[in-house]
């Protein structure tokens, strides 16, 4: 079955503890992306990558790293969580293909995450 | 840089009644797509416009990309229960590998 899968669904850190989640696709799509979603102000992008070893910030990505060092794989890291990184994030993967258009975007189940 | 504006915020109809959501962008636009989250869900995507003037249609959903390709818009008709839920319109501009999300229109549907 297609499928963005992130880990974890769920988790309750405490600030300044390192955390990953993880994203993996099976579709073998070339964009990947981390968005994150707060009430009132929709989906935000975090970062994004075209290809592998191609990565590029999106809106807000100040306090995230991210890395696609293989096709599948996009993991976002939090260095140094902040309660105001609390948030529901979601992955999204999607074909690719010649600019400017990306093509139907396939969204994880998310990671709602709670910084305390 | 881009922005998009998604209005109505939220909008409350009686099943039977029709709904509009109407995507407004700053800049002309190279495609928008269209997604739709149920609560406790995942952004799902519906459609993707690319010419100007465009308009494609899904049984009782209309989607419709302006002549100038600066807004959009998606027409429920006759919505259901199973119609609740938040509407994104998400936009590229130019050649932007960026894909811009509006803030989104919940739609409540009740009996």
């Amino acid at each position: 079955e297609a499928q963005v899968t992130q880990n974890p669904r769920y988790l309750i850190t405490v600030t300044g503890k390192k955390l990953t989640v993880t994203c993996s696709q099976n579709m073998n799509h070339e964009y990947m992306s981390w968005y994150r979603q707060d009430p009132g102000l929709g989906l935000r992008q975090i970062y994004y990558s075209m290809n592998v070893e191609v990565t590029d910030k999106g809106d807000v990505p100040e306090g995230y790293k991210v890395s696609r060092k293989e096709k599948r794989n996009f993991p976002l890291i939090l260095e140094s969580p902040s309660p105001n990184q609390t948030s529901l994030y979601f992955c999204a993967s999607s074909l690719g293909g010649v600019y400017p258009v990306t093509g139907e975007l396939f969204f994880g189940e998310g990671s709602r995450l709670t910084v305390l | 840089g881009q922005q998009v504006m998604q209005i109505p915020q939220y909008q409350h109809v009686q099943e039977g009644e029709d709904f509009t959501t109407y995507c407004n962008s700053s800049t002309t636009l190279s495609n928008i797509q269209w997604y739709k989250q149920r609560p406790g869900g995942h952004p799902v995507f519906l459609i993707q416009l690319v010419k100007s003037g465009e308009v494609k249609k899904q049984k009782r959903l209309t989607f419709q990309f302006g002549e100038a390709k600066k807004n959009s818009s998606l027409h429920i008709t006759a919505t259901q229960t199973t119609d609740v839920g938040t509407y994104f319109c998400a936009t590229q501009a130019g050649t932007a590998s960026k894909l811009t999300f509006g803030t989104g229109t919940r739609l409540q549907v009740t009996l």
